[in-house]
């Protein structure tokens, strides 16, 4: 199966500072991927499309300017959380749809911890 | 709009004992219906999907979900559950006209406890 890597899978920072997830996939291209957001024993909130060599769709109540994302290429997609905050402390999911239509599902990362303190 | 509703946030069953998961959705279109099993601190896994045709679908696992339009329910069943299946587990909803497998709706989560 395709695989989707995120990078770093853990992240401890200091309020006011940024940090940058990378999405990749590994063996597959995507010009589409998703960006969900996890807190701790809930479901996976979808925060945001992200399209190769567009802007990113933002789902409502997701900021923009906070949660900035570049799709650079067809394998790698970053999601750079501005100015973190502890209530932006959550676990970071990447999706990836392959643009090779034999794959008929999303492949997911498998997660980035973010710590925000 | 679609949405997803998991019955029972946390079940617990018996090693070898069946397992039953259940997900009710709601969709203004024929939709594409899955399962997604996720283990701690790790992303999810495709345990099985539906999308058109035969309605009994079996996954990964030892894993099967039935789709019921007339009872718009899409339940996970597994007929002994094993100890390495602890893990929670997601259903989740697509629009086949939005691209199928985009903007996927998750429900909000089945925590399964298998006891020796």
């Amino acid at each position: 199966g395709a695989v989707v890597s995120q990078h770093p899978s853990r992240v401890i920072c200091k309020s006011g500072t940024s940090v940058k997830i990378e999405c990749r996939s590994l063996d597959f291209q995507a010009t589409t991927m998703f960006w969900y957001r996890q807190f701790p024993k809930q479901s996976l909130m979808l925060m945001a499309t992200s399209n190769e060599g567009s802007k990113a769709t933002y789902e409502q109540g997701v900021e923009k300017d906070k949660f900035l994302i570049n799709h650079a290429s067809l394998t790698l997609s970053t999601l750079t959380v501005t100015s973190a905050h502890p209530e932006d402390s959550s676990f970071y999911i990447c999706s990836a749809n392959p643009d090779d239509s034999r794959y008929n599902e999303q492949f997911f990362g498998p997660g980035t911890r973010l710590t925000v303190l | 709009a679609q949405s997803v509703t998991q019955l029972g946030s946390h079940v617990s069953v018996s090693e070898g004992a069946l397992v039953l998961l259940r997900c009710n959705y709601s969709s203004s279109v024929p939709p594409y219906l899955f399962w997604y099993v996720q283990y701690p601190n790790q992303g999810l896994q495709l345990l099985l999907k539906y999308t058109t045709g035969a309605t009994l679908v079996k996954g990964i696992n030892g894993f099967e979900a039935e789709f019921k339009k007339s009872e718009t329910s899409f339940h996970l069943t597994k007929p002994s559950a094993h100890m390495s299946d602890a893990a929670e587990y997601f259903c989740a909803v697509s629009d086949p006209n939005s691209g199928g497998y985009q903007k996927v709706t998750f429900g909000t989560g089945t925590k399964l406890q298998v006891i020796p």
